[in-house]
């Protein structure tokens, strides 16, 4: 257990719809990191946030948009969903925001878009 | 463009035998670099990273990877695998300026343990 949560851990969702991935980063952590993993895209950065704010940006969609909030924990939301948004959704957390800090994962949400 | 490739998309060995995963990059600079599990309906797990120094790195589990700067290389190895490190593996890189936004993961090695 890397005591990182995600809620839910199963979406399933029509095209057009929105849905929100949430996630609680370990006790202490300030940075939240968000991965899409596609069986044809394989394992993709989407954005990490550090105390509140967007720190990088990776290949996230204009469609998607997350936010962290004061109490630390994160959502990522995904609007007008198309069947290739389809994945696993992790979000991982590490203490600092730097890229050589260790990040924890959390178990992943599975988005099916149908 | 920085590139990471995984060469074996999948790999089996047998119980007690070694392994060794490879993975290779392309980038100008020295990046940051790591090797991660990922178990079967779970999420990834750091095993060991290396950023500078000692070219051999040692990680959880047993495993340990080495950095060869002349073939761009960073390969993960375990003396002799168990059968509960049947998972997939990922090599991620990292430029070591221009922030995480950069990081490309490999497209992953499954890894089989027959007993």
């Amino acid at each position: 257990d890397s005591g990182v949560t995600q809620t839910p851990k199963h979406l399933i969702t029509a095209t057009g719809q929105r849905v929100t991935l949430r996630c609680s980063p370990r006790s202490g952590d300030l940075s939240v990191y968000w991965y899409q993993q596609s069986l044809d895209q394989g394992l993709q950065f989407l954005i990490q946030y550090y105390n509140g704010e967007e720190r990088a940006k990776g290949n996230i969609l204009e469609r998607f948009s997350a936010q962290q909030f004061p109490d630390l924990h994160s959502e990522l939301n995904l609007s007008s969903l198309e069947l290739g948004d389809s994945a696993l959704y992790f979000c991982a957390s590490s203490v600092e925001g730097g890229e050589t800090y260790e990040q924890y994962f959390g178990p992943g949400t599975r988005l099916t878009v149908t | 463009a920085q590139s990471v490739t995984q060469p074996d998309i999948h790999i089996t060995v047998s119980e007690g035998a070694s392994l060794e995963l490879r993975c290779n990059y392309s980038y100008g600079a020295t990046p940051y670099l790591f090797w991660y599990v990922q178990s079967p309906g779970q999420g990834l797990q750091l095993l060991l990273k290396y950023f500078s120094g000692d070219t051999l790195v040692q990680g959880i589990k047993g495993f340990e990877a080495e950095f060869k700067r002349s073939q761009s290389s960073f390969n993960l190895r375990k003396p002799s695998v168990h059968w509960s490190d049947a998972a997939e593996y990922f090599c991620a890189v990292v430029p070591p300026s221009g922030g995480y936004q950069k990081v490309t993961f490999g497209i992953g090695t499954k890894l089989q343990v027959i007993p």
